[in-house]
């Protein structure tokens, strides 16, 4: 079945303690992305891959980083949470640029 | 950068009725609409999608239109059922990159 992985789906987490968030897709898609997704403001892009050590800023990448390593896996890191990053997040890839996205099921963080 | 405006951020219709929800667009080099659906504890899924070379696109109960003069696109959902109820993103992007711009949601209700 094709389709998006990502874990965990749910973290609770304290300020400052390291995380990562693991994307997988097995659609051997070129495209991958990252959204956060907050009341009121839609869902925002984090940072996005091309292809396998490709990657750039989307609008809000303040505080994540990303690698991608391999061309299934894109996973988001959080080097310093904070309360602020408390959010659903989303995990995307597509085969090109302008196609359909293919979304995780999301990864609701809490940052205490 | 793209600004997405999307309205309005909720809509209740009941069962058989049509729901309309509309988009603006600041860049005019914008190229590519889609139009996504949320689920509940779900990632977005590919409703449908319309390139600035079409005017509209049909596909069985759901509409897009598009007006390049005016930067707004519509999304039209006719003889609406109960599971068409969630969260419809409008997005937009130009070929150039990856980056796919988000409006806020709009939340869909349908009552029976």
């Amino acid at each position: 079945e094709a389709q998006v992985t990502q874990n965990p789906r749910y973290l609770i987490t304290v300020t400052g303690k390291k995380l990562t968030v693991t994307c997988s897709q097995n659609m051997n898609h070129e495209y991958m992305s990252w959204y956060r997704q907050d009341p009121g403001l839609g869902l925002r892009q984090i940072y996005y891959s091309m292809n396998v050590e490709v990657t750039d800023k989307g609008d809000v990448p303040e505080g994540y980083k990303v690698s991608r390593k391999e061309k299934r896996n894109f996973p988001l890191i959080l080097e310093s949470p904070s309360p602020n990053q408390t959010s659903l997040y989303f995990c995307a890839s597509s085969r090109q640029p302008q196609g359909e996205q293919y979304f995780g099921p999301g990864t609701r963080l809490t940052v205490t | 950068g793209e600004n997405v405006e999307q309205h309005p951020s909720t809509l209740s219709v009941q069962e058989g009725d049509s729901a309309v929800i509309k988009c603006t667009y600041s860049d005019s080099a914008s190229n590519y609409f889609p139009w996504y659906k949320q689920e509940l504890g779900k990632g977005s899924q590919l409703i449908i999608d319309i390139r600035s070379n079409v005017g509209e696109k049909k596909d069985q109960r759901i509409a897009v239109t598009l007006n390049k003069t005016a930067k707004h696109f519509s999304l039209h959902i006719t003889e609406t059922q109960p599971e068409d109820s969630a969260v419809y993103f409008c997005a937009a992007s130009i070929d150039s990159g990856y980056a796919l711009n988000f409006g806020k949601g709009t939340s869909l209700l349908v009552t029976p």
